[in-house]
């Protein structure tokens, strides 16, 4: 089964400081990797997703993750936080052949002005 | 487009009632999912639908929770009857597998609704 860790369930940033947040994964395959964002009483929104292409993936809004193999890691990254950036984020992680989405536990993020 | 729309958004009931929740997904997603999100805690996956089949419901509590979804399109989950944990909310999400098995296939995900047990 497929699992992910997420730490720091609140993670507070400075407007324009280096947003990090950390996602270790645990999959007996070869996963795909998931970043999700989620505001206030809204669903979830993909940010981006690691399917085995490029290592370094970029999304929307300015985010990026970098797949490391050999740090089972997927870590969310953004250079400068904005105050629209204040959420939830969720790392998730799927193995390949089937559908089903294991999610971490959040990071709600602060941005501070 | 229109985005997976859930309703209702909010329902308060007391232990031992029934509830129940539609879920109308994106046009021509051939996928559905039901999840269940605790408070603090990420989604956790209740219910998986290729078309009108059920091809996971491993995670369902299925002596009080029932979900169909008749013609393959919008889907209902029930609850009878509701226990004071099973407040949370409830996520519909709809994906396009298509041809390749569609597990790196983009979630589309309903605002959900809160369901509240007293």
């Amino acid at each position: 089964a497929q699992s992910v860790t997420q730490l720091g369930s609140h993670v507070s940033v400075s407007e324009g400081a280096l947003v990090l947040l950390r996602c270790n994964y645990s999959s007996s395959v070869p996963p795909y990797l998931f970043w999700y964002v989620q505001y206030p009483n809204q669903g979830l929104q993909l940010l981006l997703k690691y399917t085995s292409a490029a290592t370094l993936v970029k999304g929307i809004n300015g985010f990026e993750a970098e797949f490391k193999k050999s740090e089972t890691s997927f870590h969310l990254t953004k250079p400068s936080a904005h105050m629209s950036d204040a959420a939830e984020y969720f790392c998730a992680v799927s193995g390949r052949g089937n559908n089903r989405l294991a999610f971490g536990k959040g990071n709600q993020v602060v941005v501070i002005p | 487009e229109a985005g997976v729309v859930q309703s209702p958004r909010y329902k308060i009931i007391e232990k031992k009632q029934p509830v129940a929740f539609w879920c109308n997904p994106i046009s021509g997603h051939n996928t559905l999912y039901w999840y269940r999100q605790n408070l603090g805690q990420g989604p956790e996956l209740l219910i998986r639908y290729e078309n009108e089949e059920a091809v996971d419901d491993s995670q369902l509590p299925k002596d009080r929770f029932s979900a169909e979804r008749l013609k393959g399109v919008d889907s209902t989950l029930k609850i009878q009857p509701a226990e004071l944990g099973d407040s949370a909310v409830y996520l519909c999400a709809s994906s396009y597998a298509g041809t390749s098995g569609g597990a790196s296939n983009e979630q589309f995900f309903g605002p959900g609704t809160r369901l509240t047990v007293l």
